[in-house]
């Protein structure tokens, strides 16, 4: 019983490298989202796809792109990373799109930047 | 003023109380309201979630909503010391596109 699933667990960059992040969901959720925590300022929402085929900008999307592969698969990239992306990222997916669903949260991916 | 506002704490609770955990938003058209907790280093885990005025209650959590007063807020009654953790309030906007997080309530109970 998977349900979200995020690869890396644990990477460290250089400034201006680049690299993508992995989400899997075996839930058959329509809706996936991209967040990053930082101490103190809670959940910030950076891209979402509310359906295949479909992405939007959240709260945070400068210096990130996403990626819906297909209905299971969301990634994030990080084209040229800075030390101000250093951070916990959180892969969420939900059944229906829009905020009215429960969110089913990935067990993170912590990314420092040197 | 922020979207969704919480006390960080830490709001220490002795074991066996009731922890009381308040949260506030300052969209008026908001329309669901999530609670979730996150242990230190872990993912958030929904708890409960709450659509309308009043009082929901599942096991030892009561989630109580006040649209009127803009509030939503959550109960945790015989707290234990597995209750420590970092409580999340999740909001959705008028426009029910996304969930708006607090930046979360550390809660403590001490033994």
């Amino acid at each position: 019983n998977a349900g979200v699933t995020q690869t890396p667990k644990f990477q460290v960059l250089k400034t201006g490298q680049s690299m993508t992040l992995q989400c899997a969901q075996d839930m058959n959720h329509n809706s996936m989202y991209w967040y990053r925590q930082d101490p103190g300022m809670g959940l910030r929402l950076i891209y979402y796809s509310a359906s295949e085929g479909t992405t939007d900008k959240g709260e945070v999307p400068n210096g990130y792109n996403v990626s819906r592969l297909n209905k299971r698969e969301f990634s994030l990239r990080l084209e040229s990373a800075a030390p101000s992306q250093t951070s916990v990222y959180f892969c969420a997916s939900s059944e229906a799109p829009g905020g009215h669903q429960p969110q089913h949260f990935g067990d993170g991916t912590r990314l420092s930047i040197l | 003023q922020k979207e969704v506002e919480q006390n960080s704490g830490p709001l220490s609770v002795p074991e066996g109380a009731i922890a009381s955990l308040n949260c506030t938003y300052s969209d008026r058209g908001s329309q669901s309201f999530f609670w979730y907790r996150q242990y230190s280093g872990k993912s958030p885990e929904l708890i409960m979630f709450i659509y309308s005025n009043g009082d929901k209650e599942d096991g030892r959590f009561t989630a109580q909503l006040n649209k009127a007063s803009q509030y939503v807020s959550l109960l945790i009654r015989d707290s234990q010391p597995s209750d420590s953790a970092t409580y999340l309030c999740a909001v959705t906007g008028s426009s029910a596109s996304k969930i708006i997080f607090g930046s979360g309530t550390r809660l403590s109970i001490r033994p």
